[in-house]
Order: C-alpha cells, then sequence, then structure tokens
C-alpha cells in the first residue's frame, strides 16, 4: 500500500522555536506538496516541490521554508513558530503532471503556545 | 485562475435519505477533477478522478458526475459511517497544482 508518512501527530512548540515537520513518500513520486487546513479557510498551499533539491513558493510561503535533499523526503521548517501557525499541516505527493490526484498524510496537528 | 466552490457547506441527512453535493469550477482546461472524502483529524483520502463531461464513477453507496461546469457527489442511502468532509478540487493545464473547494461536512444521523 502505498504511503505518505508524517513524523508526528501531534506537536506542541514554543513561540519562537524553530520546528521541523518531516515528510516521506514511498512511492517514487517526483512531486511534493505542503498545505495547512484551518476551518473555514479549506487547504492553503505553502511550498511545492517537482524534483530534488527545486522548491517553489505556494500561496502562504511567509514564515516558513522547506527542505528537499532526497526525492523521497520533503521537510517544511517553521524558522521562528507563531501562535498564528497553530494549524493542521499536511504533506501530499503525486507523479509528475500530477493527473493521477495526489496521495495526503495523516497530518500533523502543531499547536504553538 | 482556477477556483472551485461547494455547496452547501454542511449538510445533514438522516440515515436512508439520498442526497447530492455540488462542486462548481472554473479552470482552463481541465485535465482532471477530484473527490476526496477526509476524516476529522486524519488527512484526505482519495474517491474518484474525472477527466471529461459526462463521465460518472461510482464506489459504494458514492457516485461522482461530471459537466463541463459542475460535479455531483451523489449520496444513496447514507449511513451515519458516510459522515465526513468531501472535498473537490480540479488541475488545470499543464499545472501539477490542485485548487481545493472548501469542503462540504456531511453528518448522517441514525
Amino acid at each position: 500500500d502505498v504511503k505518505v508518512t508524517q513524523s508526528s501527530r501531534y506537536l506542541v512548540k514554543r513561540t519562537g522555536e524553530k520546528v521541523f515537520l518531516e515528510c516521506v513518500q514511498d512511492m517514487d513520486h517526483e512531486n511534493m506538496f505542503w498545505y495547512r487546513q484551518d476551518p473555514g479557510l479549506g487547504l492553503r498551499l505553502i511550498y511545492f516541490s517537482y524534483d530534488v533539491k527545486m522548491k517553489e513558493k505556494g500561496d502562504i510561503p511567509e514564515g516558513y521554508s522547506v527542505s528537499r535533499e532526497k526525492k523521497e523526503r520533503f521537510s517544511l521548517i517553521l524558522e521562528s513558530a507563531s501562535t498564528n501557525q497553530t494549524s493542521m499541516y499536511l504533506c501530499a505527493s503525486s507523479l509528475s503532471g500530477g493527473a493521477s490526484g495526489y496521495t495526503f498524510g495523516s497530518g500533523t496537528r502543531l499547536t504553538v503556545v | 485562475e482556477d477556483q472551485v466552490t461547494q455547496s452547501p457547506e454542511a449538510l445533514r441527512l438522516q440515515e436512508g435519505e439520498s442526497s447530492s453535493l455540488n462542486c462548481s469550477y472554473t479552470v482552463s482546461g481541465l485535465r482532471g477533477l477530484f473527490w476526496y472524502r477526509q476524516d476529522p483529524g486524519k488527512g484526505p483520502e482519495f474517491l474518484f478522478t474525472l477527466y471529461s463531461a459526462g463521465e460518472e464513477k461510482e464506489k459504494e453507496r458514492l457516485k461522482a458526475t461530471l459537466t463541463k461546469k459542475e460535479s455531483f457527489l451523489h449520496i444513496t442511502a447514507p449511513k451515519p459511517e458516510d459522515s465526513a468532509t468531501y472535498l473537490c478540487a480540479v488541475q488545470g493545464g499543464a499545472n501539477s497544482k490542485l485548487t481545493f473547494g472548501k469542503g462540504i461536512t456531511l453528518s448522517v444521523r441514525p
């Protein structure tokens, strides 16, 4: 069964901390995505990557960065966590072209206090 | 810019009461329309992909249909376990990014 695995289901961090959210896929997908999901706002794209070492900004990149050193791993970094970054974070992957849709991870519920 | 609007925002049904969820979209060159199911606290789970107007797909009590402007997710004789949020997304042109709607929260009462 193909999988996208996010390292943590729940995470509590303090304001100002540097936070790493890890995502690994075992499907040899070229494309990987990071979203955040908030009530009433739906899924919002933070960053995405079409290849190793590549990254592109999504709709809400401010306060975030990403790293993709290997094809299967895509990390989201909160440089200095703030309370308004409390959210559900979802990682997804897809084949190049994406016509087969995305496969999502189970999500990380991040709370910044 | 691709856009997806889902309606209603929330739907409450009695068990066995059939209904439809709507997804209206505007996209330049539809490559695919996707339906996902999301349970609380979990990631979206893929249901269907539709590629062209007139196409239909079925899975258990769910049936997805597609026209040039909208897609419907028909739920026949729903059960409480069908309660979830249903997301619609479109992919347009050569861009691999999906544009998602905000979702429809379905509650089915026993």
